[in-house]
């Protein structure tokens, strides 16, 4: 982390209602990212956005929505159309060359009940 | 799916070299090798990352071998902080700012 906040660290909600997760930067990187962990596997890339008002779907974009109004700042939306959304969801931000490191903030802990 | 094989767990006694190996034979010739680990429910940590040259932070060494098949990452002398998931991944330097494709990585253990 250093630089990149998320929070709340753990929420709760009800199924079928929305949430959205929030994560800001202030390393002034261009790129950004969330992705899902689920218990003892490895992460899986949501949505990305390289430039504000742009974003790309990665591969378990279903359910979810994001926006990229600023630069410093990219919420995730998890929608009632998510059929397992209880999981760890990570953000993370990188500079644009291609070599650049992706680094992750602490993390969002959502539990549905 | 991971370009990467990693054992699933290791241990380590505190002040010792940890050790911990990554195959990555279908790698090519612009593909970075990246090291991250996660310590239980906290974001994933950059540790380093090469390419063809073994490389070195104040975190851990790198050695990669000539052929770029294999790696491995050391931890001079782990402490108890150093008790995460470890994991290796390989990049496309051509492809953009894009995902990092995480497999199950390798659980250290550092023992007192």
């Amino acid at each position: 982390d250093g630089g990149i906040t998320q929070s709340p660290k753990y929420l709760f909600r009800k199924e079928g209602q929305n949430v959205t997760l929030s994560c800001e930067q202030n390393l002034n990187h261009d790129a950004m990212y969330w992705y899902r962990q689920d218990p003892g596997q490895g992460l899986r890339l949501i949505y990305y956005s390289q430039i504000v008002n742009d974003f790309q779907k990665g591969d378990i974009a279903e359910g979810y929505s994001v926006s990229r109004e600023k630069k410093e700042s990219f919420p995730l939306t998890v929608t009632s159309a998510q059929k397992n959304p209880t999981a760890f969801y990570l953000c993370a931000s990188s500079r644009l060359r291609v070599t650049d490191t992706q680094y992750f903030g602490p993390g969002t802990r959502l539990t549905v009940l | 799916d991971a370009k990467t094989t990693q054992p699933p767990s290791m241990d380590c006694a505190e002040g010792r070299a940890a050790n911990l190996p990554c195959n990555h034979s279908t790698i090519s010739g612009n593909e970075y090798v990246y090291w991250y680990r996660q310590i239980h429910s906290q974001g994933p940590q950059y540790i380093i990352h090469g390419l063809k040259n073994n490389e070195t932070n104040e975190m851990a060494s790198l050695i990669i071998t000539e052929d770029r098949k294999s790696s491995t990452l050391i931890l001079p002398h782990a402490t108890l902080r150093d008790t995460a998931v470890y994991y290796c991944i390989v990049r496309d330097s051509q492809g953009g700012s894009e995902k990092l494709v995480f497999g199950k990585g390798t659980k250290l253990t550092v023992n007192p």
